[in-house]
């Protein structure tokens, strides 16, 4: 069975302070994985997807990596706006639910001034 | 950008009553389309998958007859929730798959339910 589990399950920062978090996964031939941003109250952001072990990408603050049993979300001087739950999705080759995403439970992040 | 658009974005009715959930795409056509509940502090489980001119798929667990979903166009999937009961109430999230492939999932505002 695929499963996502993100650590930790909630960051508290202060603002400039550099961290990353964690999402590791099992999954039954990887499509993609996902990074989405989500605010209280709203729905998921899109921030990245990743297909391949060693693939990178950025964006601001923000920067997603991947390997082959799990991915970072590295924030580099996060500022209070930066503050939301940042949750991680697999997208599994072999799945009865097509391109459905599996979510891990996601890591509530606060950024203080 | 890709938007999609959910309505309403907040219910509060009786137990007992139905409530219809609208999920579109604005910018794009969406064959696929997906519903999701999230309870607090927890993760998005996927519910259904909506597929447009077929029946939907639900997953293990998920009472097609109490969530009924309907996806009549490539824009629109509206998911129903039948009778329903305290124990219903969740966020409800919509996202939807552009038709054009090597996108990435794009998610409405969510759906708040409150069934008193």
């Amino acid at each position: 069975e695929d499963q996502v589990t993100q650590s930790p399950e909630a960051l508290r920062l202060q603002e400039g302070e550099s961290s990353s978090l964690n999402c590791s996964y099992t999954v039954s031939g990887l499509r993609g994985l996902f990074w989405y941003r989500q605010d209280p109250g709203k729905g998921p952001e899109f921030l990245f997807t990743l297909y391949s072990a060693g693939e990178e990408k950025e964006k601001e603050r923000l920067k997603a990596t991947l390997t082959k049993k799990e991915s970072f979300l590295h924030i580099t001087a996060p500022k209070p706006e930066d503050s939301a739950t940042y949750l991680c999705a697999v997208q599994a080759i072999y799945s009865n639910s097509g391109y459905a995403l599996n979510f891990g439970k996601g890591t509530s992040l606060l950024v203080t001034p | 950008g890709a938007v999609v658009s959910q309505h309403p974005s907040w219910v509060i009715c009786k137990s007992g009553t139905s409530v219809k959930i609208e999920c579109r795409s604005l910018d794009f056509q969406a064959t696929t389309m997906f519903w999701y509940r999230q309870f607090p502090k927890q993760s998005l489980m996927l519910m259904a998958t909506s597929n447009e001119g077929s029946k939907a798929t639900y997953e293990q667990g998920v009472e097609k007859d109490k969530f009924l979903i309907n996806h009549a166009s490539l824009t629109l999937s509206t998911l129903t929730v039948t009778s329903a009961h305290p124990e219903d109430s969740s966020f409800y999230i919509c996202s939807a798959r552009d038709d054009r492939g090597n996108q990435p999932q794009h998610f409405g505002d969510g759906t708040r339910l409150s069934i008193l």
